[in-house]
């Protein structure tokens, strides 16, 4: 069974850091692609960042693009997201996101996701 | 970007209702389409990729169809469970982008 488990949200102050984590299990991890999706109160879903099975490519929503940075460690089975200079805009649920074609960070599709993990952005 | 445009915002139904939202996107994105179904206070639900191919597990009164710019995500008869939000994704390209979502609630 696929899981994938968020953490590191919490309550940070304006211009404040925070890194968040997602444990992957249940499937071969170095194989897939892997994303990164938050969710404002009460609003849609809005992509934030991807990255290939091998680091190689990685992609940023302009609204985050120079502040965040994604990555991941293939044998921990676990992808990353470094956010920087938080605002109170970037307050959200984090989802981690794993696609459905194997080896493909282009053309394929989100097939599990996580739970998610709260951001709070606020002084 | 691709922007994606769901219709209607929400709408009110009963059980057993045939059920439709559609999604239109800025330009074409072949058949680089999925849809999601979000419950309150849960993550997303994979239910179609590709348009039309639907997810393990998925109940086959959940169809989707489309291709190019205009799609469709038809519930056949809405069961309780259905009760939720929706969302139309194209993966067609970066950045990857969604629809605003349909809301479909108890009449």
């Amino acid at each position: 069974e696929v899981q994938l488990v968020e953490s590191g949200g919490g309550l940070v102050q304006p211009g404040r850091s925070l890194r968040l984590s997602c444990a992957a299990s249940g499937f071969t991890f170095d194989d897939y692609a892997m994303h990164w999706v938050r969710q404002a109160p009460g609003k849609g879903l809005e992509w934030v960042s991807g990255i290939s099975w091998n680091s190689g490519t990685t992609g940023y929503a302009d609204s985050v693009k120079g502040r965040f940075t994604i990555s991941r460690d293939n044998p921990k089975k676990s992808l990353y997201l470094q956010m920087n200079s938080l605002r109170a805009e970037d307050t959200a649920l984090y989802y981690c996101t794993k696609v459905g074609g194997r080896g493909s960070y282009y053309k394929t599709e989100f097939e599990y996701w996580g739970q998610g993990t709260l951001v709070t952005v606020s002084s | 970007d691709i922007q994606m445009t769901q219709s209607p915002s929400s709408l009110s139904a009963s059980v057993g209702d045939r059920v439709t939202i559609t999604c239109r996107a800025s330009q074409g994105i072949s058949n680089y389409l999925a849809w999601f179904q979000q419950k309150p206070g849960k993550a997303p639900k994979s239910l179609i990729s590709a348009a039309s191919s639907l997810q393990s597990g998925v109940p086959s009164r959940f169809s989707g169809s489309g291709s190019g710019t205009d799609f469709t995500l038809t519930i056949s008869s809405l069961q309780p469970e259905d009760f939720a939000t929706y969302y139309c994704q194209q993966y067609n390209g970066y950045p990857l982008t969604f629809g605003g979502g349909t809301k479909v609630e108890i009449k």
